[in-house]
């Protein structure tokens, strides 16, 4: 149990683009998703946290109006990273919690890879 | 959330024993130890957490000192495939808490 899904694994786009990242919980519900983004060689760097049905919450630094997060439904979150350019490229991956094992824990999905041409 | 000092490379003959150290010497009484791995390219996985006590699963043995200051991911068999980055993170336990990455320990599993 507890799986995440991310549509697409990997994709190519051009510069001033808009990209759009799905995650999904497939077998369970989450109240909250989370989505990272990593650079090569560095570590994850939380860029928002998504509550179900409310505005998305930003990390310092991450700008709201570039990167449009929906999560609209208990198993849903979007990505859209609007107007991207070269230095969006990176891997975007999300997370999402369930209480599953007793405590919060969070299940990720396997990423999307972004590359802006 | 406290933070955390973790070696930043271990290397580990296949079939034997890994422990994977991690210093958090700052914790509060009410935060819990998460460990995650990512291995190369893929998304991170969850492997286990407690609080005081030690706990067990399928994947791992989770070992905390007595003064909950540091704790030891032991995978008791290791294989080529536990070859990853192991992430030791600690947060607030009951609510869905962002976790903060810090460099982690590089595990290489080698023949």
């Amino acid at each position: 149990g507890a799986v995440v899904s991310q549509h697409p694994s990997r994709v190519i786009c051009k510069s001033g683009t808009s990209v759009k990242i799905e995650c999904r919980s497939l077998d369970f519900q989450a109240t909250t998703m989370f989505w990272y983004r990593q650079f090569p060689k560095q570590s994850l760097m939380l860029m928002a946290t998504s509550n179900e049905g409310s505005k998305a919450t930003y990390e310092q630094g991450v700008e709201k109006d570039k990167f449009l997060i929906n999560h609209a439904s208990l198993t849903l979150s979007t990505l859209t990273v609007t107007s991207a350019h070269p230095e969006d490229s990176s891997f975007y991956i999300c997370s999402a919690t369930t209480t599953i094992s007793g405590g919060y824990e969070q299940y990720f999905g396997p990423g999307t890879r972004l590359t802006v041409t | 959330d406290a933070k955390t000092t973790q070696p930043p490379s271990m290397d580990c003959a296949e079939g034997r024993a890994a422990n994977l150290p991690c210093n958090h010497s700052t914790i509060s009484g009410n935060e819990y130890v998460y460990w995650y791995r990512q291995i190369h390219s893929q998304g991170p996985q969850y492997i286990i957490h407690g609080l005081k006590n030690n706990e067990t699963n399928e994947m791992a043995s989770l070992i905390i000192t007595e003064d909950r200051k540091s704790s030891t991911l032991i995978l008791p068999h290791a294989t080529l495939r536990d070859t990853a980055v192991y992430y030791c993170i600690v947060l607030k336990g009951g609510t869905a808490s962002k976790l903060t990455f810090g460099t982690g320990t590089r595990l290489q599993v080698t023949l």
